[in-house]
């Protein structure tokens, strides 16, 4: 079974300032995609960003990018210049490819952009 | 493209009621996912479909729970008897199956704003 874990429930940043989101999980899949969903409050949950594991370089959306270390099994969100609409709640989730199945969800980070 | 929309947004039953709720994917997805929020906890996965066949069911998917999605578009999840423990957000989420579509659309799923259940 695979795991996710997000070991940073709560979070704030300044406005314009960057922040890092830390994820990582547990499989024994050699396949398989990685995504950041944001969900702001009483609002849908929103995609973000996702990474393909076979892929080396590391996907960017904007001002939000992706450090992926496949060995360490670590998946962290950066976001740059953030911004008062970037408060919501993070979470990091898994799917292994091609079964096409379940996400599998992290507990999620709570990020406050503060002006 | 129309996003996934879910009906009805808000639900306040009593306990030992039955409830239903509505799905529709987008338009061209022919997998329909169900999945369960508890507030400030991930989602967790129930069900999922391809097409109109039910293709996995989570073990939180007890007897008292059932999911249809009868022509491959729309899907409705029931609860019968419904139990305090219920409470929770019940979201919907739909994608293209592996081999379908092409680039980062491929299997990527797309949430529904969700149902949130409140059992009295």
């Amino acid at each position: 079974a695979q795991t996710v874990t997000q070991s940073q429930p709560e979070m704030s940043v300044q406005e314009a300032e960057t922040v890092t989101l830390s994820c990582t999980y547990d499989t024994s899949e050699s396949n398989y995609y990685l995504f950041w969903y944001k969900q702001p409050p009483s609002r849908q949950m929103i995609l973000v960003i996702r990474q393909e594991a076979y892929k080396q370089q590391n996907a960017t959306e904007n001002r939000f990018s992706v450090n992926f270390q496949k060995a360490a099994k670590s998946f962290s969100l950066k976001i740059s210049d953030s911004q008062l609409g970037d408060t919501a709640m993070y979470f990091c989730a898994f799917m292994i490819q091609w079964a096409g199945n379940m996400l599998t969800f992290g507990g999620g980070t709570r990020l406050m952009v503060k002006p | 493209d129309t996003g996934v929309s879910q009906d009805p947004r808000h639900k306040i039953t009593k306990r030992g009621q039955n409830v239903t709720f509505r799905c529709d994917p987008i338009s061209e997805h022919n997998r329909l996912y169900w999945y369960r929020q508890t507030l400030g906890q991930g989602p967790e996965f129930l069900t999922y479909f391809q097409n109109e066949a039910q293709l996995e069911k989570s073990r939180l998917l007890s007897d008292r729970f059932s999911a249809e999605r009868p022509k491959g578009s729309f899907s409705t999840l029931e609860i019968q008897r419904t139990e305090q423990g219920d409470s929770a957000m019940y979201l919907c989420a739909s994608s293209l199956a592996p081999g379908t579509g092409s680039g980062s659309k491929q299997e990527t799923q797309y949430f529904g704003p969700g149902t949130r259940l409140l059992v009295l």
